[in-house]
């Protein structure tokens, strides 16, 4: 299967500060990503999908200047929390598009804003 | 797009007894129903998937069904063990653009196996 890291895989901020969170693709190049949050208790919402050497596509109610997808290459995405608030704390998951039917998770980072 | 309701939220059944989840969606270009177990602060883990051409699919004590006319799908483990307790997340997807396999996740059922 692919093999998927995302960095940190836990971080505490405070509030009005920005986070960066890492997402890695080790065996394999993705040309898509797909970014979820998950809060407590809660399903994974995608929020958006990034597309290497392009512009985000972002779910309906997802604010794109808030959360700043960048997909520079074909084994890293990233996805930047500016400006954070409590209301962000969340768990945060990507996943490669794959053109294969099966998913693949990275083990998520774990945000939680002060 | 794509709506998956899931039921029940919780389930609490006794080791060894069977447990079954329900799943509904909405969009018919749907073809591929993926479930996964997700323990607390990991990552989701697929556990078995069943493409629209197939009614049913086996794997050990994890059995999936699929309905494509009523749009139902469900998940069932029989022989329960408390390793089995976790949430567990049905999914419907489809493909995007580009030939990726884009997933709607249901509402999650938390299973917990009783001793």
């Amino acid at each position: 299967g692919a093999v998927v890291s995302q960095h940190p895989s836990w971080v505490i901020c405070k509030s009005g500060t920005s986070v960066k969170i890492e997402c890695r693709s080790l065996d394999f190049q993705a040309t898509t990503m797909f970014w979820y949050r998950q809060f407590p208790k809660q399903s994974l919402m995608l929020m958006a999908t990034s597309n290497e050497g392009s512009k985000a596509t972002y779910e309906q109610g997802v604010e794109k200047d808030k959360f700043l997808i960048n997909h520079a290459s074909l084994t890293l995405s990233t996805l930047t929390v500016t400006s954070a608030h409590p209301e962000d704390s969340s768990f945060y998951i990507c996943s490669p598009g794959l053109a294969g039917t099966s998913q693949y998770f990275g083990p998520g980072t774990r945000l939680t804003v002060t | 797009g794509e709506n998956v309701e899931q039921h029940p939220s919780t389930l609490s059944v006794q080791e060894g007894d069977s447990a079954v989840i329900k799943c509904t969606y909405s969009d018919s270009a749907s073809n591929y129903f993926p479930w996964y177990k997700q323990e607390l602060g990991k990552r989701p883990q697929l556990i078995i998937d069943i493409r629209s051409n197939v009614g049913e699919k086996k794997d050990q004590r994890i059995a999936v069904t699929l309905n494509k006319t009523a749009k139902h799908f469900s998940l069932h483990i029989t022989e329960t063990q408390p390793e089995d307790s976790a949430v567990y997340f049905c999914a419907a997807s489809m493909k995007g653009r580009g030939g990726y396999q884009k997933v709607t996740f249901g509402t999650g059922t938390k299973l917990q196996v009783i001793p």
